[in-house]
């Protein structure tokens, strides 16, 4: 099947400092990706839509300028997160869309805390 | 607007126990539906999945029906097993769009 991979798996970093995320599909190209965040107990909400050679698409009330994403080639998409401060932590994972089957496939996303 | 309402858990079971997990939706329209599994450490697998009302899904041993009538899509396994710990996610897809919308995942944990 289609593989989603995401580097890191987990960060730490400080208050204050930038955190690149990467999500490679594997052995596709995916020229759609989508990035989500997770709270503790709370449900996967999508961030937004990331087109290869475009702007990305952000879902109501996500700070673009917080949440950089740039998806610069058909295997590539990576969210930076910028600034970072401790209400930053959470669980962030991507999923890519491959032509032909209905549904998205996921990373094994990445855990960020900032101290 | 659309959204997905999962029970909560964790749920502990022993091996070769019945499995239910409840979950309801709320969509206009046809959404897709889906059950995506995740194993410690990894990322979302799809289950299994159903695309319009009546059809059924099936993976591993893993069943849900999408009832539109109610509005739901639960998860039965009829015996599961250590291996199948793991959280589950139901997650619909209202537009086709594959900007999905979860549910809050249930943990479930069997014991041997």
């Amino acid at each position: 099947g289609a593989v989603v991979s995401q580097h890191p798996s987990w960060v730490i970093c400080k208050s204050g400092t930038s955190v690149k995320i990467e999500c490679r599909s594997l052995d596709f190209q995916a020229t759609t990706m989508f990035w989500y965040r997770q709270f503790p107990k709370q449900s996967l909400m999508l961030m937004a839509t990331s087109n290869e050679g475009s702007k990305a698409t952000y879902e109501q009330g996500v700070e673009k300028d917080k949440f950089l994403i740039n998806h610069a080639s058909l295997t590539l998409s990576t969210l930076t997160v910028t600034s970072a401060h401790p209400e930053d932590s959470s669980f962030y994972i991507c999923s890519a869309i491959l032509g032909g089957f209905t549904e998205a496939f996921f990373g094994q996303g990445t855990r960020l805390t900032v101290v | 607007g659309d959204s997905v309402t999962q029970m909560e858990g964790p749920v502990t079971l022993s091996e070769e126990a019945f499995l239910t997990i409840n979950c309801t939706y709320t969509a206009t329209g046809y959404p897709s539906l889906f059950w995506y599994v995740q194993y410690p450490g990894e990322g979302l697998q799809l289950l299994l999945k159903a695309t319009k009302a009546d059809d059924k899904g099936s993976n591993k041993g893993f069943e849900a029906t999408y009832r539109k009538e109610t509005t739901s899509f639960h998860l039965e396994k009829g015996s599961v097993q250590v291996s199948d710990s793991a959280v589950y996610f139901c997650a619909l897809d209202p537009r086709g769009t594959y900007k999905y919308i979860f549910g809050t995942g249930t943990r479930l944990k069997v014991l041997a």
